[in-house]
């Protein structure tokens, strides 16, 4: 299973809002709605942002947010703050019952 | 609280096994599927494989298939992850998550395992 394909890095400003692409298959992002979006700062265990493309777990800013379209889910960072800055990682269920991770995001807030 | 400790950071010799547990506490362990996730140093998150706690059915990675081993003790709440011919390429954080409905919503802080001879 190869991994899902995400941009190695992206910016933004503060205030400013900035998107992830995650790039999957039909096997993967485009054939369940089991995408979900991890946070990890460094040398910190990841955490849940986004769950089922769109859901944000309790106590998550209503900042973040997640879509889908076809073989391609999405995060959303509006209001960009210096503590949003780290790397993000997607997560998608798959065909085969197992579950796939993307390269990683590092973002940055210039 | 519901948490996931893990046990401490290991050293090995290439071509050993390593076994790494992780402690469930503040939820009904056998309520849950657990999965293990690496992350070997400046690179992604990679799945591993995962049990089912309360039937002892597990599922493996294609990559780890033959090497990777997990099992769970009821009574202990606890998940093991045993990795056996480990190389160099397998020094790692091995983290433990919770899955709630196919997500991972809980972690552990994550094992070091150095594989060095």
């Amino acid at each position: 299973q190869s991994a899902l394909t995400q941009p190695a890095s992206v910016s933004g400003s503060p205030g400013q809002s900035i998107t992830i692409s995650c790039t999957g298959t039909s096997s993967d992002v485009g054939g369940y709605n089991y995408v979900s979006w991890y946070q990890q700062h460094p040398d910190k265990a990841p955490k849940l942002m986004i769950y089922d493309v769109t859901n944000r777990p309790s106590g998550v800013s209503n900042r973040f947010s997640g879509s889908k379209s076809g073989n391609t889910a999405s995060l959303t960072i509006s209001g960009l703050q210096a503590e949003d800055e780290a790397d993000y990682y997607c997560c998608s269920y798959t065909i085969s019952s197992t579950w796939v991770f993307g390269g990683g995001t590092q973002l940055t807030v210039l | 609280q519901v948490q996931l400790v893990q046990s401490g950071g290991e050293v090995k010799k290439p071509g050993a096994s390593v076994k790494v547990s992780c402690k469930a506490s503040g939820f009904p362990f056998t309520n849950y599927v657990m999965h293990w996730v690496r992350q070997a140093p400046g690179q992604r998150l990679e799945w591993m494989g995962w049990i089912n706690t309360a039937y002892d059915n597990t599922k493996y990675s294609q990559k780890f298939q033959g090497r990777v081993t997990i099992t769970r003790d009821t009574s202990a709440s606890t998940a093991y992850m045993e990795l056996s011919s480990l190389r160099s390429e397998d020094t790692a954080l091995y983290y433990c998550a919770r899955e709630r409905s196919r997500t991972f919503d809980c972690w552990g802080l994550g094992t070091l395992v150095t594989v060095s001879s």
